[in-house]
């Protein structure tokens, strides 16, 4: 069974510096990993999916990385900024279709 | 386009009654999906459509629990006889299946209350 954790649950930076959010999981056998952003009250907002074939994918100033082989990924925030202040989710999907989370890292970015 | 949409975005009702809560899909999307989330917690799988029928419903806590999605686009998830500890954010997810990847796109969710 697909188990994924995330260290810190929670994380507080001042603005400007540069971040790293972990993510690990159990079984290696995983077609993608995907990381979202949830505000508030809110849903899920997909920022980046690593299909299992990559080493890592960018998006403006977010970078994630996948190492299958020691079950981890990781995200790394540049330059955060106030609006960055949120949980972030990743999440592991296997032959299934079904997404495994985890946790959550709950970022607060200090301006 | 229009993302997913789910509604009511809030349901408040008591122990003992009957709820449907309604996603509308990304439109063209052929999965569809439902997660349950807890306060602290991540979302948790309950139900996977490909098409009308569900392919995966391993995730469905017990038989107070059912989905259709009867035309292949719109899903109802209906919980009978309910309990407090069904309280929860119900989330929908849609993606198409058919490209080498699989990103599952997520509605704002509704937030159930059992009293």
């Amino acid at each position: 069974k697909q188990e994924v954790t995330q260290i810190p649950a929670a994380l507080s930076v001042p603005e400007g510096e540069n971040l790293v959010l972990n993510c690990s999981f159990t079984d290696s056998a995983i077609y993608n990993l995907q990381w979202f952003r949830q505000d508030p009250g809110k849903g899920l907002t997909s920022l980046l999916l690593i299909q299992s074939s990559q080493r890592e994918q960018t998006s403006g100033r977010l970078n994630a990385s996948l190492d299958k082989s020691s079950g981890r990924s990781t995200l790394y925030i540049a330059a955060s900024q106030p609006g960055d202040s949120a949980t972030y989710l990743c999440a592991a999907q296997g032959g299934s279709e079904k997404l495994v989370f985890g946790k959550g890292t709950k970022l607060t970015v200090n301006p | 386009g229009a993302g997913v949409s789910q509604t009511p975005s809030n349901k408040v009702t008591e122990k003992g009654k009957y709820v449907e809560l309604r996603c509308d899909p990304i439109s063209g999307h052929t999965a569809l999906y439902w997660y349950r989330q807890s306060l602290g917690q991540g979302p948790e799988f309950l139900i996977y459509f490909q098409g009308t029928g569900a392919a995966d419903d391993s995730g469905l806590p017990n038989d107070r629990f059912f989905a259709v999605r009867p035309e292949g686009s719109v899903s109802t998830l209906k919980i009978q006889r309910t309990e407090r500890g069904d309280s929860a954010v119900y989330l929908c997810a849609s993606s198409f299946i058919g490209e080498a990847y699989n990103e599952q796109f997520f509605g704002p969710g509704t937030r159930l209350t059992v009293l």
